[in-house]
C-alpha cells in the first residue's frame, strides 16, 4: 500500500525558512516523479513543484521559483521541499503527492494528508 | 502560464442526476488534462488522467472527454458521496496549473 506522510510544517516568521519532508513507502520510490501541491485556507489547489524519479529534472511554479527547492533521497525514500524567504501568501496546507510516471505527466495518484505551514509574525 | 477556467463555479443537482463539469484552457494542452475530487478536510483524489483515462479504483460513472482547450468531466448518475469540489489540472507543460474548482452541491 502506498503511503505518504508529510512533516516539518509549523509557524514561521516572514522571511524565514522551513524544510518539509515526505516519507514514502509501498512503491519503488525512484521510479516515480513526486510533487508538492499547496492549498491556502479556504482556497483552491496550487501546484508548487515537481521532481522526476531520478531527481535529474525539477520544475517550479513562478510564485516559488528561486525561493523553494525540491529534492529527493532515494536511499531514505523521502521527498523534501526547502522553503526560504517565506511570505504570508505561502501560508497553506502542503501536500506531497506521487505521480503516475517517472516524469511528472498524467497526474498524482496518491497523496499525503498534508502539513500546515503558517507564515506570520 | 496556462490558465484553466472551470464552469460552472457551483452546480446544484440531486442524487441520480447527471453532472457535466467543464474546463477550458487558455491554450491547447493536447490531452494532458487531469481531474481531481476533493472533499472537506481531505486530500485530493485523482479521477481522470490524460483527459479520458479513469484512475485505478474510480467508478465507471465518472468519465472524461475533450482535447485541445475544451474538456468535460461527466458523472452519469450522482451518488451521495460524489458531492464535493472538482478541479481540473493541465499536465502539458509546467507550471501544471489547476482550475479554480467546481463545487458540486446537493440540490
Amino acid at each position: 500500500e502506498v503511503q505518504l506522510l508529510e512533516s516539518g510544517g509549523g509557524l514561521v516568521q516572514p522571511g524565514g525558512s522551513l524544510r518539509l519532508s515526505c516519507a514514502a513507502s509501498g512503491f519503488t520510490f525512484s521510479s516515480y516523479a513526486m510533487s508538492w501541491v499547496r492549498q491556502a485556507p479556504g482556497k483552491g489547489l496550487e501546484w508548487v513543484s515537481a521532481i522526476s524519479g531520478s531527481g535529474a529534472n525539477t520544475y517550479y511554479a513562478d510564485s516559488v521559483k528561486g525561493r523553494f527547492t525540491i529534492s529527493r533521497d532515494s536511499s531514505e525514500t523521502t521527498l523534501f521541499l526547502q522553503m526560504n524567504s517565506l511570505r504570508a501568501e505561502d501560508t497553506a496546507v502542503y501536500y506531497c503527492a506521487k505521480a503516475l510516471y517517472h516524469l511528472p505527466y498524467g497526474g498524482e495518484d496518491h497523496w499525503g494528508p498534508g502539513t500546515l505551514v503558517t507564515v506570520s509574525s | 502560464e496556462i490558465v484553466l477556467t472551470q464552469s460552472p463555479a457551483t452546480l446544484s443537482l440531486s442524487p441520480g442526476e447527471r453532472a457535466t463539469l467543464s474546463c477550458r484552457a487558455s491554450q491547447s494542452v493536447s490531452s494532458y488534462l487531469a481531474w481531481y475530487q476533493q472533499k472537506p478536510g481531505q486530500a485530493p483524489r485523482l479521477l481522470i488522467y490524460d483527459a479520458s483515462n479513469r484512475a485505478t479504483g474510480i467508478p465507471a460513472r465518472f468519465s472524461g472527454s475533450g482535447s485541445g482547450t475544451d474538456f468535460t468531466l461527466t458523472i452519469s448518475s450522482l451518488e451521495p458521496e460524489d458531492f464535493a469540489i472538482y478541479y481540473c489540472q493541465q499536465r502539458s507543460w509546467p507550471p501544471y496549473t489547476f482550475g479554480q474548482g467546481t463545487k458540486l452541491e446537493i440540490k
